[in-house]
């Protein structure tokens, strides 16, 4: 049971916008910045947002993302089927101490 | 270029200590705001955070491995160094050494992994 919450899966075509949710607590989101992460299969995940919404260079503006309260979502438009990948959200927990992650979203281009 | 590297057995067997080393270059783990750490990915399933020292030796761990895990660095070797003890089956995973810039930026830079596989 992760401490951040995501949707298991999320689907679009090719040229959509999708969007992926992460729900937290005051503790976690609602008080840090949210990271989100992408994992391509048989890889290792790589930095996609970080502080809420910066992108880190080479990450294309197609990705987006945005914080309010205690949830926070990652913004995908123009979806192509390089974005086939699980999609994790983190943030810092105060209560806990802790770096937490999300369940992870794998994201299907149909 | 920033780039880690973690190295360690592949196959332990339960109750054993399991030591991991991350190298990295690129960087200097004593300057300010910098830090290296563990997250671990059981096959199939989500990240999870182990552990994190920064420049100025002060490390933090996951509250439900605290008692089993030790980070430690050795800044002249550009080397973090891992133990967790009493290995179980449920810690087979990959295991990745991670970048944490300042500011706040993230993990930003990840090794490829190393899969650790607890049997006897």
């Amino acid at each position: 049971q992760s401490v951040l919450t995501q949707p298991p899966s999320a689907s679009g075509t090719p040229g959509q916008r999708v969007t992926i949710s992460c729900s937290g607590s005051s503790s976690n989101i609602g008080s840090n910045y949210v990271y989100w992460y992408q994992q391509l299969p048989g890889t290792a995940p790589k930095l996609l947002i970080y502080r809420n919404n910066q992108r880190p260079s080479g990450v294309p503006d197609r990705f987006s993302g945005s914080k309010s309260g205690t949830s926070a979502s990652l913004a995908i438009s123009g979806l192509r089927s390089e974005d086939e990948a699980d999609y994790y959200c983190a943030a810092w927990d105060d209560s806990l101490s802790a770096v937490v992650f999300g369940g992870g979203t794998k994201l299907t281009v149909l | 270029q920033i780039t880690l590297k973690e190295s360690g057995p592949t196959l332990v067997k339960p109750t054993q200590t399991l030591t991991l080393t991350c190298t990295f270059s690129g960087f200097s783990l004593s300057t300010s705001g910098v830090g290296v750490g563990w997250i671990r990915q059981p096959p199939g399933k989500a990240l999870e955070w182990l552990a994190l020292i920064y420049w100025d030796g002060d490390k933090r761990y996951s509250p439900s491995l605290k008692s089993r895990l030790t980070i430690t660095k050795d800044t002249s070797k550009n080397q973090v160094v891992l133990t967790m003890t009493n290995m179980d089956p449920v810690d087979t995973a990959t295991y990745y050494c991670v970048h944490d810039g300042s500011n706040w930026v993230g993990f930003d830079y990840w090794g490829q992994g190393t899969l650790v596989t607890v049997s006897s």
